[in-house]
């Protein structure tokens, strides 16, 4: 199974809203609405911050969202702050019954 | 708050096993779903398999003649194993919960523990 594209990097100013994109196929995010997304500060083990495409756990500030087009998810970051620097990765269920991650994307936040 | 706990070699030999523990504490393991992730040195995230809590696993395809993972409900505690084990496979090794916050199996989780590096080398 491949993993899902994301770019290598973005990057963003404190206050602005940048989006992460995350393109798969028909055969993962073009079928399912089963699309994570991590954060993962360095060192330290990922965090959940959104589930099912759009939806939040709890405990997950509102700044973070997620939605879906196509084959293309998408998480957007509004307001960012400095503490959103991370690699942030998305996941998708796919045909093969199985999870598949997105090869990440480093935000910096300038 | 549920803990997990990773342990087990730091250090393991080409061509031998990789055997990991993770230990749960402050809830008990029958109802979810154990996963093992692994992430290289510098790399991504790579989903290696669970066991589900009616004792079924799936399994990366890319690995899947080579991994084996077990749930022990009495010592409250997950297993990987791994073998023939490469340079390849060294990575932090993470065990996750699949508390079902959605759908089982689909890959939210939800409760990650620390990692523990595994580094394959003669």
């Amino acid at each position: 199974q491949s993993a899902l594209t994301q770019p290598a990097s973005v990057s963003g100013s404190p206050g602005q809203s940048i989006t992460i994109s995350c393109a798969g196929t028909n055969s993962d995010i073009g079928t399912y609405i089963f699309v994570s997304w991590y954060q993962q500060h360095p060192g330290k083990a990922p965090k959940l911050i959104i589930f099912d495409v759009s939806h939040r756990p709890s405990g997950v500030s509102d700044r973070f969202s997620g939605s879906k087009s196509g084959n293309t998810a998408s998480l957007t970051i509004s307001g960012l702050q400095a503490e959103d620097e991370a690699d942030y990765y998305c996941t998708s269920y796919t045909n093969n019954n199985t999870p598949v991650f997105g090869g990440g994307t480093r935000l910096t936040v300038l | 708050q549920v803990h997990l706990q990773e342990s087990g070699p730091g250090l393991v030999k080409p061509s031998e096993t990789l055997s990991l523990i993770c230990s749960v504490s402050r809830a008990p393991v029958s109802p979810y779903f154990w996963n093992w992730i692994r992430q290289p040195p510098g790399k991504g995230l790579e989903w290696l398999g669970y066991m589900s809590n009616r004792g079924s696993t799936n399994y990366n395809p890319s690995l899947k003649s080579r991994v084996a993972i077990s749930v022990d409900a009495s010592n409250n505690q997950v297993s990987l194993k791994l073998t023939s084990v490469t340079a390849a496979d060294t990575a932090v090794y993470f065990c996750a919960r699949d508390s079902g916050i959605t759908v089982f199996g689909v890959g939210a989780f939800d409760y990650w523990g620390q990692g523990i590096l595994v580094t394959v080398s003669s």
